[in-house]
């Protein structure tokens, strides 16, 4: 199993849509979480990090399911400028070392 | 809002050449990293370096790669003897604090083309 792991999509949704990724991960020691946000041919961008009681920013949410082992992320009324590759974090317990996962694309149409 | 700054943002190589990364950390940072991404593949942590040693290094990061922090400011990646397979952005990013808790403060990365 890949210690970090997401459906690569794409999700095609209209603006306005809601839109939720998952992301599974391997280690059961891991503490740290995170949603980073790369468009194409650029770096990585923090979205938001998640706490266990999840947590909200605007129109995204993030949630920790630590028994099943994965985060999500849920976009409420999409826009266009949305539209991005959505890269999963996680951070393995006593390690600087963050894993990536390779990411969830989201194309937001008009 | 305080930047990471990469310089060149493209270098193109020919194989077998050494090829020096530069970046320069938001300036308060104590911690300082380097990632690489192949077109199309996931972001892979390279190496983190503080307190002017590395801290940690992946399997990527062989013999080939070195890390050094010259002087106050920058922070540089050099490949000794670049191969084909080294073509990929690398981006170098630095937090405030230690712990895998912190959030990545990236570059805007160097696309790296060896010939």
């Amino acid at each position: 199993r890949k210690e970090v792991e997401q459906d690569p999509g794409p999700f095609n949704v209209p603006e306005g849509a809601t839109v939720a990724f998952n992301c599974t991960y391997s280690n059961s020691a891991s503490q740290s979480f995170f949603w980073y946000r790369q468009d194409c041919r650029k770096e990585p961008k923090l979205l938001m990090s998640v706490y266990s009681s999840g947590n909200e920013d605007g129109r995204f949410t993030a949630q920790l399911n630590r028994a099943s082992q994965y985060i999500s992320l849920l976009i409420r009324d999409s826009k266009l400028s949305d539209s991005a590759t959505y890269l999963c974090v996680v951070n393995r317990a006593g390690s600087y070392i963050p894993t990536f996962g390779r990411g969830t694309s989201l194309i937001v149409h008009p | 809002e305080p930047e990471v700054t990469q310089t060149p943002s493209h270098q193109v190589t020919q194989m077998g050449q050494e090829v020096i990364l530069r970046c320069v950390p938001i300036s308060n940072h104590l911690y300082f990293y380097w990632y690489r991404q192949i077109l199309g593949q996931k972001v892979e942590f390279l190496v983190s370096f503080y307190n002017n040693e590395i801290s940690e290094k992946s399997e990527i990061f062989d013999d080939q790669f070195s890390v050094e922090r010259p002087d106050g400011s920058n922070f540089t990646l050099k490949i000794r003897s670049t191969k084909l397979e080294d073509s990929a952005m690398y981006f170098c990013a630095s937090t405030a604090l230690s712990g895998g808790g912190q959030p990545q403060h990236f570059g805007d990365g160097t696309r790296l083309s060896i010939l």
